[in-house]
């Protein structure tokens, strides 16, 4: 059984330009958050999707944007990028459902580097 | 809102002394309580989980900690530390609802032989 999967590894963009991450959930899993871990920071809750809607919200600006997809599977997107924006961008998942609280399994991450 | 205040950045301990990583949180009920390790490069690899009942909870990698309302903690304890704990451990914070984790900064520990 997979776990979270997240393509790529490594990017690196410069000041200004688009970038799209995408991340797989763990099998069964329907519901996908996305976290940003600046260096030495902890991760930082980005937003999070469920049945394709966004869920809930971070502080994060509108450059900031997502999808998810029939299969679960979900897309980052990060607009205009910004020198602040290097970081690890880390994707879990879990099952869905509001009430009560599912683990989240976290996949390896995404690491951006803005130049 | 909630949060979570890791007041270590960075601790050195050595192999096989104990070890205790403190973490306060704040939520306005009964929250959700994790403990994650981290090493170099790689993603969140979950240690433990407080969702209620018993207090003190064992976790992977002969890790237990206590949660204590009264204090608003949730530390992080190992009896003997191993050279291969070394890694940066986040304490984070979850509430019932909606599935947003809150982290702390996370400590840093270092072990020498």
């Amino acid at each position: 059984d997979a776990g979270v999967t997240q393509s790529p590894t490594h990017l690196i963009k410069t000041r200004g330009q688009q970038v799209t991450l995408r991340c797989s959930p763990k099998s069964g899993h329907d519901t996908v958050s996305w976290y940003q871990q600046a260096l030495g920071q902890g991760p930082q809750f980005i937003f999070q999707y469920y049945e394709e809607e966004e869920r809930q919200r971070g502080n994060f600006p509108d450059r900031f944007s997502g999808h998810q997809f029939p299969n679960y599977s979900s897309e980052l997107n990060v607009n205009a990028l910004l020198l602040g924006d290097s970081a690890l961008y880390l994707c879990a998942s879990s099952l869905g459902g509001q009430g009560n609280y599912n683990e989240q399994f976290f996949g390896p991450g995404t690491r951006l580097t803005v130049l | 809102a909630q949060s979570v205040t890791q007041p270590d950045i960075h601790i050195t301990v050595s192999e096989g002394a104990s070890l205790e990583l403190r973490c306060n949180y704040s939520y306005g009920a009964t929250p959700y309580l994790f403990w994650y390790v981290q090493s170099p490069g790689q993603g969140l690899q979950l240690l433990l989980k407080y969702f209620s009942g018993d207090t003190l909870v064992q976790g992977i990698k002969g890790f237990e900690a206590e949660f204590k309302r009264s204090q608003s903690s949730f530390n992080l304890r190992k009896p003997s530390v191993h050279w291969s704990d070394a890694a940066e451990y986040f304490c984070a914070v979850a509430g019932r609802g909606y599935q947003k984790v809150t982290f702390g900064t996370g400590t840093k520990l270092q072990v020498i032989p």
